[in-house]
């Protein structure tokens, strides 16, 4: 089956670091992005790990453990334009299909 | 670069009637995809095009859904008839290639079916 698990909601503090995680079970796994979602917006690239490690974009890093089918977003220096949810999906490189996870509201208090 | 195009931004329509959903992708970006989003399913991929073939359907959810993609810059997704479950945030994206993992979303339909 194909599946991604991540928090429903995280909250956090402005000026702090937060650190999503984010589970998942797919075949013929290739890959895991994150993408942010503003109430009303649209869902906008934020980061992709093919291989195992740390990618660091900015105040955003995601990082990768293929053995253990985990992955996380890290944001730092928290600002409160960052409270959107947040979706890891999982690439599937037999068909470049995209599977999303429901999602993770994150808020963020002053 | 106009990034994904969406049209209408806003649909309201009754039940029975039809529903036509537009897009257009990136120039160049070969894949196309549409999605649906609502609060209790999340993001879910309906179908994608592949050089305007579409390759993999399993997500539409019934025989009142359809997509084309007569052209490299053009796609639609048809409900007919529509429904009040239809009622949802419909997304469009597209990539090059495999994109890295990365889509570029167009703003989203937001449709009301009374």
């Amino acid at each position: 089956g194909q599946s991604l698990e991540q928090p429903s909601e995280v909250t956090a503090v402005e000026g702090a670091i937060v650190q999503i995680n984010c589970t998942y079970q797919t075949s013929g796994f290739y890959g895991l992005s994150w993408y942010q979602q503003h109430d009303g917006g649209a869902p906008t690239f934020l980061s992709y790990n093919a291989l195992d490690g740390l990618e660091e974009t900015g105040r955003f890093s995601s990082f990768l453990s293929r053995s253990d089918s985990y992955g996380y977003l890290l944001l730092q220096e928290l600002q409160m334009k960052d409270s959107a949810s947040y979706f890891c999906a999982a690439l599937r490189g037999r068909d470049d299909k995209i599977i999303f996870g429901k999602g993770t509201r994150l808020h963020i208090l002053p | 670069d106009a990034g994904v195009i969406q049209s209408p931004r806003h649909e309201v329509t009754e039940m029975g009637q039809e529903v036509t959903l537009r897009c257009k992708p990136i120039s160049g970006h070969d894949y196309l995809f549409w999605y649906r989003q609502t609060m209790m399913r999340g993001l879910e991929l309906l179908i994608y095009f592949n050089n305007n073939v579409p390759i993999d359907d399993s997500g539409m959810p019934e025989d009142r859904f359809s997509a084309k993609m007569p052209n490299a810059s053009f796609s639609t997704l048809k409900i007919q008839p529509s429904e009040p479950r239809d009622s949802a945030v419909y997304f469009c994206a597209s990539s090059l290639g495999q994109g890295g993992g990365t889509q570029y979303f167009g703003p989203g339909t937001r449709l009301l079916v009374l």
